[in-house]
């Protein structure tokens, strides 16, 4: 079946900091991986996805690889901002489209 | 982008009466629309998915005569709560998708907030 795995949070970071968010999945055939954002008391906004092995989704800074090798899709970003403070959700979807798969997320707070 | 509202944004009702979120799609028409919960500090877990014109296909363990979901037009899905138990409470998040989005995106609404008193 379908899963992701991703690492537990919370995660705190300094302003400028390296940040990395570890996410793998389980799927059966050849998924599309996403990353979404949800900011404090709204809904999921999508931050990049990829759609096929090697594609590398970016978006704001923040980037991310899909590995079928290693079946991972870790989100990454070189230098964050307080205003990079919410929580991130690796998902997946399969072959077909419809139904999202999402990982628990991931709580992030930037402090200045 | 496309752009998905809910309504209300949040809600406060008493326990055993009922109440209706409305997912509209606001530019583009949506086939099919799905509707998750999340609860504080936890994931989406899927509710059930609906197709305009037909029934909605429900999750496992998702009571669908307490969540009753009608899709009935292209630009709206709406979620029923009948007989609502403080247990109920819970962010409902909607997401759509269908002609005129890029492929392989849902788009979210920003959710609903219920309470159940």
């Amino acid at each position: 079946g379908n899963s992701v795995t991703q690492m537990e949070g919370p995660v705190t970071l300094s302003e400028e900091a390296f940040l990395t968010i570890n996410c793998t999945y389980t799927a059966t055939g050849y998924p599309s991986l996403f990353w979404y954002v949800q900011y404090p008391g709204e809904g999921l906004q999508l931050l990049l996805k990829a759609t096929k092995a090697d594609d590398k989704g970016s978006n704001k800074g923040f980037e991310a690889t899909y590995r079928k090798e290693t079946t991972s899709f870790h989100l990454e970003k070189g230098s964050v901002q307080v205003s990079d403070s919410a929580v991130y959700f690796c998902a997946l979807r399969g072959s077909t489209l419809g139904r999202l798969y999402f990982g628990r997320g991931t709580q992030l707070t930037v402090w200045p | 982008g496309a752009v998905v509202s809910q309504h209300p944004s949040w809600v406060i009702c008493k326990s055993g009466t009922s109440v209706k979120i409305e997912c509209r799609s606001l530019d583009f028409q949506a086939t099919t629309m799905f509707w998750y919960r999340q609860f504080p500090k936890q994931s989406l877990m899927l509710m059930a998915t609906s197709n305009e014109g037909s029934k909605a296909t429900y999750e496992q363990g998702v009571e669908k005569d307490k969540f009753l979901i009608n899709h009935a037009s292209l630009t709206l899905s709406t979620l029923t709560v009948t007989s609502a138990h403080p247990e109920d409470s819970s962010f409902y998040i909607c997401s759509a998708e269908g002609g005129g989005t890029e492929s392989y995106e849902q788009y979210f609404g920003p959710g609903t907030r219920l309470t159940v008193t």
